[in-house]
């Protein structure tokens, strides 16, 4: 298995320009989530998916981003306008619910945004 | 609402020393508990997890054991060596259907020769 898969790894761009990044999650899995790192706020959950419907988008900084999920094998979140606020590391994670298993978030490695 | 409390970091050990990284939680119901570990430029693996009270998780040496009367999860590892030198988050699943994890703020290790 691939594991989560995540574009670009890196990414500098400058201040007002649009930013997507990309993820596949693992293949089979029905939840997928994008975090935020950053040193200030550690690790924020922004938005998360259930078989590619958004259950839950409050950890969403403000209107500048957004998120899709158009089937099950990819995902996209944009910020545009970006601001050098929203340089961080954004990760993407996948999970399946197992009958009576134990959930386990499996994560990319994710994508160093920098906006300059 | 339910919560995770890290000790503070970092953590600076020399290698072979005794580990401990204190971790305790809130929350309503019986969450799982889980430990990532997060190794330099790269994303957050599981190291281990445990689902009910007095379960021991256990992975390449780490160790953690539920403990519902103190709500505690701490990570240990009896001989730490230099390769373990990461940021260790403490998570819980809780057991509704919002499949969210809640993470703790992350401990940094630091290991020396």
């Amino acid at each position: 298995d691939a594991g989560v898969i995540q574009s670009p790894r890196h990414e500098v761009t400058e201040m007002g320009q649009e930013v997507t990044l990309r993820c596949k999650p693992i293949s089979g899995h029905d939840y997928l989530f994008w975090y935020r790192q950053t040193m200030m706020r550690g690790l924020e959950l922004l938005i998360y998916f259930n078989n590619n419907v958004p259950i839950d988008d409050s950890g969403m900084p403000e209107d500048r981003f957004s998120a899709k999920m158009p089937n099950a094998s990819f995902s996209t979140l944009k910020i545009q306008p970006s601001e050098p606020r929203d340089s961080a590391v954004y990760f993407c994670a996948s999970r399946t619910r197992l009958a009576g298993g134990i959930d386990t978030q499996y994560f990319g490695p994710g994508t160093r945004l920098t906006v300059l | 609402g339910n919560s995770v409390t890290q000790m503070e970091g970092p953590v600076t050990l020399s290698e072979e020393a005794f580990l401990t990284i204190n971790c305790t939680y809130t929350a309503t119901g019986y969450p799982s508990l889980f430990w990532y570990v997060q190794y330099p430029g790269e994303g957050l693996q599981l190291l281990l997890k445990a689902t009910k009270a007095d379960d021991k998780g256990s992975n390449k040496g780490f160790e953690a054991t539920y403990r519902k009367e103190t709500t505690s999860f701490h990570l240990e590892k009896g001989s730490v060596q230099v390769s373990d030198s990461a940021v260790y988050f403490c998570a819980l699943s809780d057991r509704g259907n919002t499949g969210k994890l809640i993470f703790g703020q992350g401990t940094t290790l630091q290991v020396k020769p």
